[in-house]
C-alpha cells in the first residue's frame, strides 16, 4: 500500500534559520505529492504541490522538489519565521495507482523563536 | 460557504453516549472525506462520500461510527457507545470532483472530541 513517513519533530529553530523537514514515500503507481501545514487551532491548508518528478512545488518562501529516485519531497525554507509555527504535513494522492484517498504522513511540528 | 464549517468546534461527552458531528463542505463540492487525527498520530482516514454516496467504508475503526450525506451537502459523522479511544480531533475536508486531484482539498477546522 502507500504509504508517507515523516522526520518525526518537533522541530525548534531560531528565527532566520534554515529549515528542512525530510519526507519519504512509498506508492503503487505514480503519485502527485504535497505539503500542507496546520496553524494552531485551524484546519489543513495546502502549501504546495508537484505532480510529476522534478517539479518543484514553491509557496511563501516554502520548496520541494519531487524526487522520483530517491521517493523524497523535502520540505525547505531559507529563513524561518516566528509565524512559521505550524505542524507541516506530507501527503500523496495516487490515483494511477488506484488509490483515491489522499495519504497523510504523522505530521512534524515546528517551533521557530524569535 | 467560503470554506468548510464543522460543528461544533469542541465536544465533552461521557463515556456510552452518542455524539454527532456535522460538516458542511463548500458549495458545490461534490466530494467530502472525513479524517480522524489523534494525538501524536497521522491523519487517519474515515470514509468518503461521491454526492450522497460513500462506496467505501472500510476505514471506520468500528460498527459504532457511521456517516450519512444528504442533498450532495451537509455530512454528519455519529459515533455511537463513545469510548476513551474516540478522543481525538475529528476533521473534514471537501473538494470540486472526486478524486481531488491536485491538491484541490480543503479542510475544515475540525470538532475536537474529548469521552470523559
Amino acid at each position: 500500500g502507500n504509504s508517507v513517513t515523516q522526520m518525526e519533530g518537533p522541530v525548534t529553530l531560531s528565527e532566520e534559520a534554515f529549515l528542512t523537514i525530510n519526507c519519504t514515500y512509498t506508492a503503487t503507481g505514480y503519485p502527485s505529492l504535497f505539503w500542507y501545514v496546520q496553524y494552531p487551532g485551524e484546519g489543513l491548508q495546502l502549501l504546495l504541490k508537484a505532480t510529476k518528478a522534478d517539479d518543484k512545488g514553491s509557496n511563501k518562501g516554502f520548496e520541494a522538489t519531487y524526487r522520483k529516485e530517491t521517493t523524497s519531497f523535502h520540505l525547505e525554507k531559507g529563513s524561518v519565521q516566528v509565524s512559521d509555527s505550524a505542524v507541516y504535513f506530507c501527503a500523496l494522492s495516487d490515483v494511477s495507482g488506484g488509490s483515491y484517498i489522499p495519504t497523510f504522513g504523522r505530521g512534524t511540528s515546528l517551533i521557530v523563536h524569535p | 460557504g467560503a470554506g468548510v464549517s464543522q460543528s461544533p468546534s469542541n465536544k465533552v461527552t461521557e463515556k456510552g453516549k452518542d455524539v454527532e458531528l456535522r460538516c458542511d463542505p463548500i458549495s458545490g463540492h461534490t466530494a467530502l472525506y472525513w479524517y480522524r487525527q489523534s494525538l501524536g498520530q497521522g491523519l487517519e482516514f474515515l470514509i468518503y462520500f461521491q454526492g450522497n454516496s460513500a462506496p467505501d467504508k472500510s476505514g471506520l475503526p468500528s460498527d459504532r461510527f457511521s456517516a450519512e450525506r444528504t442533498g450532495g451537502s451537509v455530512s454528519t459523522l455519529t459515533i455511537q457507545r463513545t469510548q476513551q479511544e474516540d478522543s481525538a480531533v475529528y476533521l473534514c475536508a471537501s473538494s470540486f470532483n472526486f478524486p481531488g486531484q491536485g491538491g484541490g482539498y480543503t479542510f475544515g477546522s475540525g470538532t475536537r472530541l474529548t469521552v470523559v
